[in-house]
């Protein structure tokens, strides 16, 4: 158990609706951030927040939105979801956004299902 | 722009040793991690290279060279579970002075008797 909780675990929606998944980071870490996994791609990196401000961004579209609240916890929301939006999506945390040597712990998922 | 290689698929046999190889180009690099991921699972850490040299921890090595923008994982003793995907990634800077880890597809390692 990595300490970074992920909700829902399984998600099916329909095509052009919009959900929200959260994520939990672990105790004292205050670096979220989120990825999509998706069968024929690696990784890609979505948005990193650090203590409620986003801090970086990746390959997120402009669709897909995330926010970290002040306890830490963040969420992802994707509307007008597409088919292709079907993925694994993972949270990750870490200590600092900025350090030398700290690895980023991974929740173990939500898998979205888009019919 | 980032670029990370690994191949995408490798077997072996139970009890032998593997090595996994990493290439990258990247801008910005502040060190190279190794994941395993199972399938439908999280990745979870193996290890860290910030300097050049070997790291070793019980089964598994990893080696870097910055110069060569190349690293490789070493898995030794190889029993059955570990056949999984193994993650190279990146960690490179990205803008409001963060580092993000960047990864690669991934190498999908299969064990067999």
């Amino acid at each position: 158990d990595s300490g970074v909780t992920q909700t829902p675990k399984h998600l099916i929606t329909a095509t052009g609706q919009r959900v929200t998944l959260r994520c939990s980071p672990r105790s004292g870490d205050l670096s979220v951030y989120w990825y999509q996994q998706s069968l024929d791609q690696g990784l890609q990196f979505l948005i990193q927040y650090y203590n409620g401000e986003e801090r970086a961004k990746g390959n997120i579209l402009e669709r897909f939105s995330a926010q970290q609240f002040p306890d830490l916890h963040s969420e992802l929301n994707l509307s007008s979801l597409e088919l292709g939006d079907s993925a694994l999506y993972f949270c990750a945390s870490s200590v600092v956004g900025r350090d030398l040597n700290t690895e980023a712990f991974f929740g173990q998922g939500t898998r979205l299902t888009v019919v | 722009g980032q670029n990370i290689d690994q191949p995408t698929e490798m077997t072996a046999t139970e009890g032998a040793i593997v090595q996994i190889n990493c290439t990258y180009q990247t801008s910005g690099f502040n060190g190279l991690f190794w994941y395993q991921q199972h399938a439908g699972e999280a990745p979870t850490f193996l290890s860290y290279n910030v300097l050049d040299g070997l790291e070793e921890k019980g089964r598994f090595s990893s080696f870097l060279s910055r110069s060569k923008g190349y690293s490789y994982l070493l898995l030794k003793e190889l029993q059955m579970k570990d056949s999984a995907s193994y993650l190279c990634a990146v960690r490179v800077a990205g803008s409001g002075g963060s580092y993000i880890p960047t990864f690669g597809r991934g190498t999908s390692l299969i064990v067999h008797p």
